[in-house]
């Protein structure tokens, strides 16, 4: 099986624009979650997704913001990019509640 | 809401010598554990978990976790330590209460001397 995809690997913006990402997750997987990391902060839990729905969501203000497709692929986006941001962003996926989650390689973003 | 604690930030340890990440867990109820590596700008990956049975865990690449619910942790071993293992491990806690919610430690860099 295909392991757990995300697109594009690195993005540069600068302050003040947007950005979506994309997770295409394990074959058979429903759940997606989005993690950012960050050397200060390390691994934060962003929210999860599981039949388009989303089902948990983690402290971050409202212009992180994500979705689910049918095909179980998700996108997150993030508006009006700030400093702070520049993180790596990281997706996982899991067949089920108690499945263990498999990541991706993450998406590199620099916010100048 | 369950969390976890790596008190180790960073640890040295020469090749060949034997390895101990330590990582405690707070959550009421019987927790799903995992230890994960990651390499420099990579993503994660898993090493071993736990759910439930038997308390010694065998994971890869020589791993293994022994769960002590008495001392809420769960600590990372590997007898020999090579230099490929040098990366950041990271202790999670699941709690699958109809959502996937894992919570990480902070993570312990592992540097191997030669």
């Amino acid at each position: 099986k295909a392991g757990v995809t995300q697109t594009p690997r690195y993005l540069i913006k600068t302050r003040g624009q947007q950005v979506t990402l994309s997770c295409s997750p394990i074959s058979g997987h429903r759940s997606v979650s989005w993690y950012q990391q960050t050397p200060g902060q390390g691994l934060q839990f962003l929210f999860e997704y599981f039949s388009e729905t989303q089902r948990n969501k983690g402290n971050f203000p409202g212009r992180f913001s994500g979705r689910q497709f049918s095909n179980s692929r998700s996108e997150m986006n993030v508006s009006t990019l700030e400093l702070g941001d520049s993180a790596l962003y990281l997706c996982a996926s899991s067949g089920s509640n108690t499945d263990t989650q498999y990541f991706g390689p993450g998406t590199r973003l620099t916010v100048l | 809401a369950q969390s976890v604690t790596q008190p180790d930030i960073h640890i040295t340890v020469s090749e060949g010598a034997s390895l101990e990440l330590r990582c405690n867990y707070s959550y009421g109820a019987t927790p799903y554990l995992f230890w994960y590596v990651q390499s420099p700008g990579q993503g994660l990956q898993l090493l071993l978990k736990y759910f439930s049975g038997d308390t010694l865990v065998q994971g890869i690449k020589g791993f293994e976790a022994e769960f002590k619910r008495s001392q809420s942790s769960f600590n990372l071993r590997k007898p020999s330590v090579h230099w490929s293992d040098a990366a950041e491990y990271f202790c999670a806690v699941g709690a699958f209460n109809n959502n996937n919610d894992m919570r990480f430690g902070a993570g312990t860099r592992l540097t191997v001397k030669p």
